[in-house]
């Protein structure tokens, strides 16, 4: 079975700096997806990026990027220029590829506060 | 696209009455999931389907819990009776589009569940 783990209950940084959450998993694939996702107060639950293990460079949607390792089983996310927008509880989530596979494992999760 | 749709976004009922949940999936879109999330949980997969069929419902707490997909554009969660242990916010999320053979889940806003 796979595990995903996010050792960082909570961070605060101050807005406009950068942060970086982090994420290890744990998996015997060699074929996967990795996703971070965000929930602001609202509950809403947002996708903000995905990363598909074969591929070697890194995702990057605007502010955020990730740095995977595979090697490593490292996925943490980066955001830049943090924006009071950004304050929220960050999933990060594992998918293996194939039929029958589609499930979701996620992390418990990390609480971001941007300080203004 | 609208986004996957819940309804009713908050719902407060009294302990032994039934509870309701509906989702409509995006379009195109072959898989629906129901997930439930607590503090104490976290995320947790109820049920999933496949093209309105059941995958797995290995998630599905105890006998309380019924869902159903009739059509690919409607899903519903059904707690009958309801137990104030029950209370937590229901995600409807749906993935898959066979256009694009992209796997990734996309969350409802979610349902709001309090029971008294």
């Amino acid at each position: 079975a796979q595990t995903v783990t996010q050792s960082q209950p909570e961070m605060s940084v101050q807005e406009a700096e950068t942060v970086t959450l982090s994420c290890t998993y744990d998996t015997s694939e060699s074929n996967y997806y990795l996703f971070w996702y965000k929930q602001p107060p609202s509950r809403q639950m947002i996708l903000v990026i995905r990363q598909e293990a074969y591929k070697q460079q890194n995702a990057t949607e605007n502010r955020f990027s990730v740095n995977f390792q595979k090697a490593a089983k490292s996925f943490s996310l980066k955001i830049s220029d943090s924006q009071l927008g950004d304050t929220a509880m960050y999933f990060c989530a594992f998918m293996k590829l194939g039929f029958g596979n589609e499930k979701l494992t996620f992390g418990t999760g990390t609480r971001l506060t941007i300080i203004p | 696209d609208a986004g996957v749709i819940q309804s009713p976004r908050h719902e407060v009922t009294e302990m032994g009455q039934e509870v309701t949940l509906r989702c409509k999936p995006i379009s195109g879109h072959d898989y629906l999931f129901w997930y439930r999330q607590t503090m104490m949980r976290g995320l947790e997969l109820l049920i999933y389907f496949n093209n309105n069929v059941p995958i797995d419902d290995s998630g599905m707490p105890e006998d309380r819990f019924s869902a159903k997909m009739p059509n690919a554009s409607f899903s519903t969660l059904k707690i009958q009776p309801s137990e104030p242990r029950d209370s937590a916010v229901y995600f409807c999320a749906s993935s898959y589009d066979r256009a694009t053979l992209q796997e990734t889940q996309y969350f409802g806003p979610g349902t709001r569940l309090l029971v008294l």
